[in-house]
């Protein structure tokens, strides 16, 4: 049974640049959500979908924006990087809404130069 | 506003004896925590969780407590092993799947 699986696992990119970034949910799992991570901080919460909506969000700007697929596998975009933007992308599935556990991916450690 | 503090950055404790880690939330309306293990590299991984209904949850080697009236909730590690080295989150959810995070315990322990 797969778990969470994200690509790339690694993305060197330029200020200015945009990238996306992908995530195939937990067998079973229809709700995804992404997180960003900066080096020794704990994961803050992007935005969640689920039915292909995007149902809640964090303190994030206009150019992070996502989609769900109709498989329920997700992307993260973002436009006009920053510098600050350079962080470990972790993306979550868990089965619908509830008090049900999050299961997290590995990441996309997206570096900005 | 709505946040997730942990009284200690880090801990160290020596390979056999029970690690305690810390968390205090601040939402009263929050109403499951969850606690997740990070290693270097990797994404957080489950290890228990609690409703607010609850006071203790107990696990493999692990026990959850929640006191809602000082808005803190710990983690209980027995028996602690070389392979519990790693960060230690405590999280939060307050409405739908959001998930707030504190700022996580780095747990060493010596062999």
């Amino acid at each position: 049974d797969a778990g969470v699986t994200q690509s790339p696992t690694h993305l060197i990119k330029t200020r200015g640049q945009q990238v996306t970034l992908r995530c195939s949910p937990k067998s079973g799992h229809d709700t995804v959500s992404w997180y960003q991570q900066a080096l020794g901080q704990g994961p803050q919460f992007i935005f969640q979908y689920y039915e292909e909506e995007e149902r809640q969000r964090g303190n994030f700007p206009d150019r992070f924006s996502g989609h769900q697929f109709p498989n329920y596998s997700s992307e993260l975009n973002v436009n006009a990087l920053l510098l600050g933007d350079s962080a470990l992308y972790l993306c979550a599935s868990s089965a619908g809404s509830g008090n049900q556990p999050q299961h997290f991916g590995d990441g996309t450690r997206l570096s900005i130069l | 506003g709505e946040s997730v503090g942990l009284h200690l950055p880090t801990l160290s404790v020596q390979e056999g004896d029970n690690s305690i880690i810390n968390c205090a939330y601040s939402n009263s309306a929050s109403d499951y925590f969850i606690w997740y293990k990070q290693e270097s590299g990797k994404g957080p991984q489950f290890i228990i969780d609690i409703r607010s209904n609850m006071d203790k949850r107990q696990g493999q080697r692990v026990t959850v407590l929640l006191n809602k009236t000082v808005k803190h909730l710990s983690l209980q590690i027995a028996a602690t092993q070389p392979g519990d080295s790693a960060v230690y989150f405590c999280a939060e959810k307050t409405s739908y799947d959001k998930v707030i995070f504190g700022p996580g315990t780095s747990l060493s322990v010596i062999p």
